[in-house]
């Protein structure tokens, strides 16, 4: 199984910083990695796609890049509805596998 | 506008069976893969099992193979989710998603939890 190594596990930032989440492969997944961000008991909502394909009504503050197997989730100008735990998920085999999740506060 | 509505959870005694459905609406159901994701009181995504469009192919993680079983009826939008010698750590609420671009639509989930 690939196994997606997330950091950091969480992350204090203010409103209007500029904050990143990386994901490491275990193995090379392409570009099939997505962002997802999920509030208290709600469900998760896809935010990336293909590493750095934005879903249809993100906003453009959101960005993805990738360099090899490391994946790259950037918040930028952060408001404060981002505040919220994020998941990076690869889609290149299965078993489909998810990071641990970076949880984002507020400081 | 794309819907998905999961429904079927229940508290349930280990070895106990339990049927999840999703309702799918607003988009043609048959030509979409489709996901199971469940997530544990107080922890992450873990990815349960996928099926193809025409149920063709199914997969499993390793932890519910042989255990759980996914379906779908195309004639009714809807994918399920057999459950069968449950046990408690399978207690979790379980989301069915759409599989395209990653996970693109996600229902609200369905609590499951499993205890005597």
């Amino acid at each position: 199984d690939i196994q997606m190594t997330q950091s950091p596990p969480s992350l204090s930032a203010s409103v209007g910083d500029r904050v990143t989440i990386t994901c490491r492969a275990s193995q090379g997944i392409s570009i099939w990695l997505a962002w997802y961000q999920q509030k208290p008991e709600k469900a998760p909502k896809s935010l990336i796609y293909a590493a750095t394909s934005l879903q249809s009504g993100v906003p453009s503050r959101f960005s993805g890049s990738i360099s090899g197997t490391d994946f790259t989730l950037t918040i930028s100008n952060l408001q404060p509805e981002d505040f919220a735990t994020y998941f990076c998920q690869q889609y290149n085999s299965f078993p489909r596998t998810f990071g641990q999740g970076t949880k984002l506060e507020i400081k | 506008e794309v819907q998905l509505l999961e429904s079927g959870g229940n508290l349930v005694q280990p070895g106990g069976s339990l049927r999840l459905s999703c309702a799918a609406s607003g988009f043609t159901f048959s030509i979409y893969n489709m996901t199971w994701v469940r997530q544990a009181p107080r922890k992450g995504l873990e990815w349960v099992s996928g099926i193809t469009g025409r149920g063709e192919n199914l997969d499993y993680t390793d932890s519910v193979k042989g255990r759980f079983t996914i379906s779908r009826d195309n004639s009714k939008n809807s994918l399920y989710l057999q459950m069968n010698s449950l046990r408690a750590e399978d207690t979790a609420v379980y989301y069915c998603a759409r599989d395209w671009n990653g996970l693109d639509y996600w229902g609200p989930g369905t609590p499951v939890t499993v205890s005597s």
